[in-house]
């Protein structure tokens, strides 16, 4: 089965660039999908389809997909992006989630 | 707006069954995908099954095949889960969502707590 590896945890200070890293094999041609789940609250879409925004996300979220590691960039990181980040594709008629990475905002 | 409202969720004993429901509503629910994602506490998040959109075709992870069962009713713009012979490593919040064009979900359901224990 597929697997996706992401680092546990990523600390970025407040209004410098964070990113996350989400590595699978040959990922580059698939489409990653990104989630932040903040403390008790569901997991909301935040990038679809390797570097799309849906309506709401800030500009500062942006996505990239190569070879075998996708990354998940935020820009000028606020207080409120701290929370648990999840990649995810979908495999063979699955979906694989990566483990997380805990965001922490200095 | 696009809303997703999970119930059914509780204690149950091990052994035991539940039906999960998720109600949908400010969508054609019947023109969507849908499916199901687990997270045990304290961990990360966990595919269950996935719906098409007239029920005809489900697929579940490897380790749940036989024991859950996803269906839908789309007369009553409702997602289901039942879930049979259930363990303590079933104890987990069960989230619906919706699955949009390229595979991604959302949005996502608020959740509904699963607690297998004796």
């Amino acid at each position: 089965s597929y697997e996706l590896t992401q680092p546990l945890s990523v600390s970025v200070a407040l209004g410098q660039t964070a990113r996350v890293t989400c590595g699978g094999k040959n990922i580059g041609g698939k489409n990653v999908h990104w989630y932040h789940q903040r403390a008790g609250q569901a997991p909301v879409l935040v990038i679809y389809r390797d570097n799309n925004r849906p309506s709401g996300i800030p500009e500062r979220f942006s996505g990239s997909n190569s070879g075998n590691t996708a990354t998940l960039t935020i820009s000028s990181a606020q207080a409120g992006d701290e929370a648990d980040y999840y990649c995810q594709v979908w495999d063979s008629s699955t979906w694989v989630f990566g483990g997380g990475t805990k965001v922490t905002v200095l | 707006e696009v809303q997703l409202v999970e119930s059914g969720g509780g204690l149950v004993q091990p052994g035991g069954s539940l039906r999960l429901s998720c109600a949908a509503s400010g969508f054609t629910f019947n023109t969507y995908r849908m499916t199901w994602v687990r997270q045990a506490p304290g961990k990360g998040l966990e595919w269950v099954a996935n719906i098409n959109q007239d029920g005809s075709d489900r697929d579940y992870v490897d380790s749940l095949k036989g024991r859950f069962t996803i269906s839908r009713d789309n007369a009553k713009n409702s997602l289901y889960l039942q879930m049979n012979s259930l363990r303590a490593e079933d104890t987990a919040v069960y989230f619906c969502a919706r699955v949009m064009r390229d595979a991604e979900f959302d949005p996502w359901g608020q959740g509904t707590l699963v607690t297998v224990s004796s």
